[in-house]
Order: structure tokens, then sequence, then C-alpha cells
């Protein structure tokens, strides 16, 4: 409900280990997923995304997997930095959007602290 | 640079009062959006707009309009009839296509009603 969305799940991480922020989606025939990372007053920031084909994707210290049988996500970042203390959130893209636009729908985020 | 840009950064209104909220991309973009963001929470679309003269409600439409006269700019009105509109409000725009493609967002706008 409203009181648990106010209260966002935190992963603290001392630096320079490697941090891995899940997500559990919804549809099961979404199609596309994204991952964002928001600074505090800030919109939210492209990091990677993956499509449906896909189980795996890298990127610049940064891997997304993709387990479709449990319909989880999940974004490992290596050697966290200072600079990666943001909220993240997974979105994902529903089956039916065959459209110009790309409805996603967005997870709650989870907060990720890097300790010195 | 190419970009979004929301403006104002923050804005505070009256109750009772409607309040414009200005997106403009020159990205070429031909689809935007607009996104409510309350604290701790994530984002849902109010509207959404695939070419020009043409928007589509989202999950959350009611008590807000928009227009799209022109491709780079997708204005966000929220009327006295939106009954709790104190949030933060994202736009974005994506590239058209029929598969998904990244949205990029602006910095946000920070609407207080008072």
């Amino acid at each position: 409900g409203e009181s648990v969305g106010l209260h966002l799940p935190t992963l603290s991480v001392q630096e320079g280990d490697n941090s891995i922020i899940n997500c559990a989606y919804s549809n099961s025939a979404s199609d596309y997923f994204i991952w964002y990372k928001q600074e505090s007053g800030k919109g939210p920031q492209f990091i990677i995304d993956i499509r449906s084909n896909m189980d795996k994707r890298q990127g610049q210290r940064v891997t997304v997997l993709l387990n479709k049988t449990v319909k989880h996500l999940s974004l490992q970042i290596a050697a966290t930095q200072p600079g990666d203390s943001a909220v993240y959130f997974c979105a994902e893209r529903g089956p039916g959007d065959t459209g110009t636009a790309s409805k996603l729908t967005f997870g709650t985020g989870t907060r990720l602290q890097v300790t010195l | 640079d190419g970009g979004i840009t929301q403006s104002p950064k923050y804005l505070f209104r009256k109750e009772g009062q409607n309040v414009t909220l200005s997106c403009e991309q020159n990205l070429n973009h031909d689809a935007m959006y607009w996104y409510r963001q309350d604290p701790g929470q994530g984002l849902r679309l109010i509207y959404y707009s695939q070419i020009v003269n043409d928007f589509q409600k989202g999950d959350i439409a009611e008590g807000y309009s928009v227009s799209r006269e022109k491709k780079e700019s997708f204005p966000l009105t929220v009327t006295s009839a939106q009954k709790n509109p104190t949030a933060f409000y994202l736009c974005a725009s994506s590239i058209a296509s029929g598969r998904g493609n990244e949205q990029f967002f602006g910095p946000g706008t920070r609407l207080t009603v008072l």
C-alpha cells in the first residue's frame, strides 16, 4: 500500500565492492526492460536495457540479467563508487504496446548507499 | 546540446488554481510522456503522445490535461480538479518505433500546493 512505498528498500555497499540490485517485474509477456538511476531531485538517467530474447547484457561496469522463468531482473554494478549512490528503478514494457510510444511500467525503486 | 528541458524547476500553487508545466525537447523525438513521482515511489504515467496533435491518457490522467501542438513541446496543465497535486513531475521523450526504446527524462518540476 501507500505506506510501503514511502520506505524504499536500501542496499548498503562498501566502496569497491560489487552491488546487485533486484527487481521482480509483473507481466510475463513484457518484451523490453530498462534500468534507470535517479539522483536526488533529478530526472532518471538511462543505465542499460535488455530485450526479452536475451538473458544477459553488459555495459561499462554494469550487467543486467533477465530470468523470464521467475520474472526477475537484476542490475550488477562492479567496483561500486560513491557516485553510484542513487535510487535505481527497473521498468518494463508490456506486449500490447505496438504504437509509437513505449509505455513503461516502473518499479518502486531501490536506494543504493555506498559507504567509504 | 540536445536534450529535454522542463520549467520551472519549482512551482508553488494555491488551491483552486490551474498551473501549466513546460516540457521542450530538441531530440526530434516523436513520442513524449508525463509522469508523476511521489516520495519513495516509482513513476506513474499521466499522459503520453505518440505524434503531434495526438495524446492518450495514462494511468492517472484525472485532473490533468495536455496539448501537443508542436513536435518539440508537450505542456502539462494541473487543474483544480486534481485533489493531491503536490509531487515531482517528470517529462520524457523517446524515438518513434514499434519496439521498445529508452525514454530520455527531463530534470523535473517540483509542484507544491500551498
